[in-house]
């Protein structure tokens, strides 16, 4: 059963700091991986997909890498503004479809304080 | 194009009651997920529907809920009778699309349970 772990559960900076947040699963066999974003009282709004052939993923500010035999993956963001606060949940498809099942993480809440 | 739409925004009922949520794709999606997210946690897969079939139903407490995808495009979620420790977000995703990699969120159906 995959399982997919985030570090660290909670993170507050000041605003312009380059930070990293970790997710780690059990299982190495994925299809992909996918960070999202959620706001408060919002869905998912899709970050970045990286395909497990693949090892990292880049938009604006944000970069993604994933190290599939490790079953790791940081996603970077630079130059950390107020507006980036929301909580970033990673999740990981099952190897063998493109729609294959999401299994998530907890979640790492950001807050980046002016 | 239109995102998932969900219906309704916000439930309250008491439990042992019935309650039922409504979700619409994006137009030419042919894979619809019904999520649960406690609060503090990540989503989990209650079900997973490829056009009108069931693909994954694992976790989904058979019990009392159930769900169904009419002719492949709407789908509702119910539950019956509710108890108390099925309060949470419920989340509408589709997939399938051009970038058949990505899962696509709706806003979520708050539901409260007293």
């Amino acid at each position: 059963k995959q399982e997919v772990t985030q570090i660290p559960a909670a993170l507050s900076v000041p605003e312009g700091e380059n930070l990293v947040l970790n997710c780690s699963f059990t299982d190495s066999a994925i299809y992909n991986l996918q960070w999202f974003r959620q706001d408060p009282g919002k869905g998912l709004t899709s970050l970045l997909l990286i395909q497990s052939s693949q090892r990292e993923q880049t938009s604006g500010r944000l970069n993604a890498s994933l190290d599939k035999s490790s079953g790791r993956s940081t996603l970077y963001i630079a130059a950390s503004q107020p507006g980036d606060s929301a909580t970033y949940l990673c999740a990981v498809r099952a190897g063998g479809t493109s729609y294959g099942k999401l299994t998530f993480g907890q979640g790492t809440i950001l807050t980046v304080h002016p | 194009e239109a995102g998932v739409a969900q219906s309704p925004r916000y439930k309250i009922i008491e439990k042992r009651q019935s309650v039922a949520f409504w979700c619409n794709p994006i137009s030419g999606h042919a894979t619809l997920y019904w999520y649960q997210q406690i609060l503090g946690q990540g989503p989990k897969l209650l079900i997973q529907f490829q056009n009108n079939g069931v693909v994954d139903d694992s976790q989904l407490p058979k019990d009392r809920f159930s769900a169904e995808r009419l002719k492949g495009v709407d789908s509702t979620l119910k539950i019956q009778p509710a108890k108390l420790e099925d309060s949470a977000v419920y989340l509408c995703a589709s997939g399938g699309g051009a970038l058949s990699n990505e899962q696509f969120f709706g806003p979520g159906t708050r539901l409260t349970v007293l």
